[in-house]
């Protein structure tokens, strides 16, 4: 199973770029790397998701290395309603049963 | 898309007492859903996979006798924490995965906070 090590916390202005690293050494051939944000008493909510390279939506880009063990969220230009905490999952779906792995979360603090 | 509810989002209840959570894709068939625990300033920790038509797969060390799982449809799973203690108050967060999704992902519900007094 991978092991997943994020920073616990990460202070940022607004505006800034934001860039969240997840190391998972042990990453299997078949896994998949998601990032979820959560706010205090909420369930976590979908970032983004890849495999390898790049991936970017309309909120993030996710950077993954050839080796993948590591990958690189990144935040463009943080407002303060960015402030929250911030996992990395890496597992994959297989049957009915997946080995799904959550970082201990980072949690980012915007400040004006 | 992708919605997941949960229900109750808060309860409050005395020790011994049994305490169920629903938890159903609003907009999409999920044949497997997730039961996650999360304790204050602590990620989530994956309770039990929950099959459709099927029994759940516990986790290690996560008594599948006081914490039961039934999953009876594609859209919906519950959680009943049975003779509930103190210690058994957390955050219960459910998650679905679409099967109709190209994403390996699965999305959340918004949680349940349990209180035992």
């Amino acid at each position: 199973l991978a092991k997943i090590t994020q920073p616990i916390s990460m202070d940022s202005y607004e505006g800034q770029e934001v860039n969240i690293t997840c190391s998972h050494n042990n990453i299997a051939t078949n896994d998949y790397i998601t990032w979820y944000q959560q706010f205090p008493s909420q369930g976590p909510r979908f970032i983004i998701q890849g495999y390898k390279t790049k991936v970017t939506n309309e909120v993030a880009s996710l950077f993954i290395p050839a080796d993948r063990k590591s990958s690189t969220l990144s935040l463009p230009r943080v407002s303060l309603s960015d402030t929250a905490v911030y996992y990395c999952l890496v597992g994959a779906y297989g049957g009915s049963q997946g080995n799904l792995i959550f970082g201990k979360g980072t949690k980012l603090s915007v400040k004006p | 898309g992708a919605v997941v509810s949960q229900h109750p989002s808060r309860v409050i209840c005395k020790s011994g007492t049994s305490v169920k959570i629903e938890c159903r894709s609003l907009d999409f068939q999920a044949t497997t859903m997730f039961w996650y625990r999360q304790f204050p300033k602590q990620s989530l920790m994956l309770m039990a996979t929950s099959n459709e038509g099927s029994k759940a797969t516990y986790e290690q060390g996560v008594e599948k006798d006081k914490f039961l799982i039934n999953h009876a449809s594609l859209t919906l799973s519950t959680l009943t924490v049975t003779s509930a203690h103190p210690e058994d108050s957390s955050f219960y967060i459910c998650s679905a995965r679409d099967i109709d999704s190209s994403l390996e992902t699965q999305y959340f519900g918004p949680g349940t906070r349990l209180l035992v007094l």
